[in-house]
């Protein structure tokens, strides 16, 4: 059984913080890492993906992929309110002609204004 | 935009029930899947489909069928309902993972009383 590890959190920081979640994984063939957010009731929103070892920014959003270490993590620069939400990390699951993806439990992100 | 549409909200069905969950979605994607959600048990893979009248078990099948006739419509059926299948049902869809991920609908409520 593959596995995707997350802190459930609570993760508290506070507002213009940087907030840091974490994600590791089990199966050494995956190729393809994403982070959803997930606001109370919601179904999960794509908000990042990464591919390759190294940093992938977006706008406030920094995803950092190692695979020797498999582990992938997600920076939230500037924290908001908005920004509240538990954050899934999914990865998708080795071999050829799979599209499955094995997400984690998620992280309980609260911003504190 | 992109799109899946699950029909339903919210439904409330009883013990022994036989249910169905719709699932549409407007983009042509091959890919399609049905996940549950448990507060602390994450999202689970029920069944998913990679072609028309193709279906793969996920990680819990027990319980469900699904029906994939035409390409845009992927059912998720519970051949009768109990109350352990109370939960979050969530379609979701993909063309490709690298580049695109899963594109989630809106989700399903489902109670068993």
């Amino acid at each position: 059984q593959k596995e995707v590890e997350q802190n459930s959190g609570p993760l508290s920081v506070p507002e213009g913080a940087i907030a840091s979640l974490n994600c590791t994984y089990s199966d050494r063939g995956s190729q393809s890492f994403f982070w959803y957010r997930q606001y109370s009731g919601k179904s999960p929103e794509l908000i990042m993906s990464i591919y390759s070892n190294g940093d992938k920014e977006d706008g406030r959003f920094t995803a950092q992929l190692n695979k020797a270490s498999q582990y992938v993590s997600l920076l939230i620069r500037d924290s908001q309110p908005s920004d509240s939400a538990t954050y899934l990390c999914a990865v998708s699951l080795s071999g050829a002609g799979s599209y499955q993806l094995t997400f984690g439990k998620g992280t309980k992100l609260s911003v504190i204004p | 935009d992109v799109k899946v549409t699950q029909s339903s909200r919210y439904l409330v069905k009883r013990t022994g029930e036989k249910v169905f969950l719709e699932c549409v979605q407007d983009m042509d994607h091959e890919n399609m899947f049905w996940y549950r959600q448990d507060p602390g048990l994450g999202l689970r893979l029920i069944y998913f489909s990679y072609d028309v009248k193709m279906k793969e078990k996920g990680d819990i099948p027990e319980g469900y069928s699904v029906s994939r006739e035409k390409k845009e419509r992927f059912s998720l059926i519970l051949e009768s309902a109990s109350t352990n299948q109370t939960s979050m049902y969530l379609c979701a869809s993909t063309l490709e993972l690298r580049g695109y991920g899963y594109t989630f609908g809106s989700g399903t409520r489902l109670t068993v009383v």
